[in-house]
């Protein structure tokens, strides 16, 4: 019964390749979101959505493309992934506006 | 030359002592603050927060203090244990439907 879930939890993968991440909650949350969290800790939104619209897109190669097939779902791809895209990638949802529920985040190391 | 490594400051306090971090905020419109604990390899998850309208809020060994004349807030953990270590970030909402992370702060606890 995780509220909210992400796969896969390690991803180690060759420069150039592209991966997806994908992501998913259970608490009927409008509001998902992406953030990157690199070897510094520092915890960087990526994106949001609200009821599978876009409303939030921080300053992020377009490499990366966020999906919403419906609101409980955010997957996130990655195109011709590079070494500086190795880091966590912490999916989470919310109610608008209020606490912030993260995934057990992913694993990405590029090489 | 390049540094390599955390750069997260750093509070090691000793087992039974009390730990205090502070946060500043800029936006004084922000109404929200959350605080959130990151234990090694896991996802950050709140512990407590706060709203503009009350000055502090305690739930057991931790409480947040708001002092939105000098735009901070400080989480209080007291009679700290050996799983209070961890790393603990502060948070405040900005623009639309945006809540920005702080740096985070590394709580040690000798045991």
């Amino acid at each position: 019964d995780t509220a909210v879930s992400q796969t896969p939890k390690y991803l180690v993968t060759q420069m150039g390749n592209d991966k997806s991440i994908k992501c998913e909650q259970n608490l009927g949350h409008d509001t998902m979101y992406w953030y990157k969290q690199d070897s510094k800790k520092f915890l960087k939104i990526m994106f949001s959505y609200n009821n599978k619209e876009l409303i939030i897109n921080e300053t992020v190669p377009n490499r990366f493309s966020p999906k919403s097939p419906d609101k409980a779902h955010l997957n996130l791809h990655i195109n011709s992934l590079e070494l500086g895209d190795s880091a966590v990638y912490f999916c989470a949802s919310s109610p608008l506006g209020n606490t912030i529920y993260f995934g057990e985040g992913s694993w990405l190391t590029v090489v | 030359g390049e540094s390599v490594g955390l750069h997260l400051p750093t509070l090691s306090v000793q087992e039974g002592d009390s730990a205090v971090i502070k946060c500043t905020y800029s936006d004084s419109a922000s109404n929200y603050f959350p605080w959130y604990k990151q234990e090694l390899g896991k996802r950050p998850q709140l512990i407590i927060d706060i709203r503009s309208n009350v000055g502090e809020k305690k739930d057991q060994r931790i409480a947040v203090t708001l002092n939105k004349t000098a735009k901070h807030f400080s989480l209080h953990i007291t009679e700290t244990q050996p799983e209070d270590s961890a790393v603990y970030f502060c948070a405040a909402p900005y623009g639309n439907n945006r809540l920005a992370f702080g740096k985070g702060n590394q709580v040690v606890v000798i045991p």
